[in-house]
């Protein structure tokens, strides 16, 4: 069966430091990969998506996220943490065109001023 | 401006009682879902549905049951049956047209307690 872990389900990161949050994948082929953010009490935002071509995917709010085969990852990075960055964030995998998406548990971001 | 709206926001239940969860979106999607979030469990798929008239069920769907009349409208009803359902729950929505890749909108949530 196909599954999604997230490395941390707590990451803290001084405010203006890389963000890091891992996202490894099982899946024999090449899915489609997607990350979320989640504010408190609100519903999933969309940041990025990779589903074919450039395997370095930007998003929204500075947020890009790199799809390694090799490695099955597609760990999420920003350059430099804001406070406003403070939320949970989702990894999620389609593997093919007709599955459903499977979320992985989320990681929390905090930011530290 | 097109989008989710679920309501209401926060809904409490009684033990033994039905309650129904209103979804609604304007964005013209096929496909209809709903999830259960509890914390550090992520997102549960309750049911599903991609098109009028027809429903899946996800991973839990005991307890709950679904309608889908109207391409804009997805009710999920938390039945009796449910023994636990204090939980957030979100509604989302997706294009299943080409290309087949596209990604889930989400709604805000309702947030059920049971009292």
């Amino acid at each position: 069966a196909q599954s999604v872990t997230q490395l941390g389900s707590h990451v803290s990161v001084s405010e203006g430091a890389l963000v890091l949050l891992r996202c490894n994948y099982s899946s024999s082929v090449p899915p489609y990969l997607f990350w979320y953010v989640q504010y408190p009490n609100q519903g999933l935002q969309l940041l990025l998506k990779y589903t074919t071509g450039a395997t370095l995917v930007k998003g929204i709010n500075g947020f890009e996220a790199e799809f390694k085969k090799s490695e099955t990852s597609f760990h999420l990075t920003k350059p430099s943490a804001h406070m406003s960055d403070a939320a949970e964030y989702f990894c999620a995998v389609k593997k093919t065109s007709y599955d459903k998406v499977i979320f992985g548990p989320g990681t929390s971001l905090s930011v530290i001023p | 401006d097109g989008g989710i709206t679920q309501s209401p926001k926060y809904l409490f239940r009684k033990e033994g009682q039905n309650v129904t969860l209103s979804c609604e979106q304007n964005l013209n999607h096929d496909a209809m879902y709903w999830y259960r979030q509890d914390p550090g469990q992520g997102l549960r798929l309750i049911y599903y549905s991609q098109i009028v008239n027809d429903f899946q069920k996800g991973d839990i769907a005991e307890g709950y049951s679904v309608s889908r009349e109207k391409k804009e409208s997805f009710p999920l009803t938390v039945t009796s049956a449910q023994k636990n359902p204090t939980a957030f729950y979100l509604c989302a929505s997706s294009i299943e047209r080409e290309p087949l890749y596209n990604e889930q909108f989400f709604g805000p949530g309702t947030r059920l307690t049971v009292l």
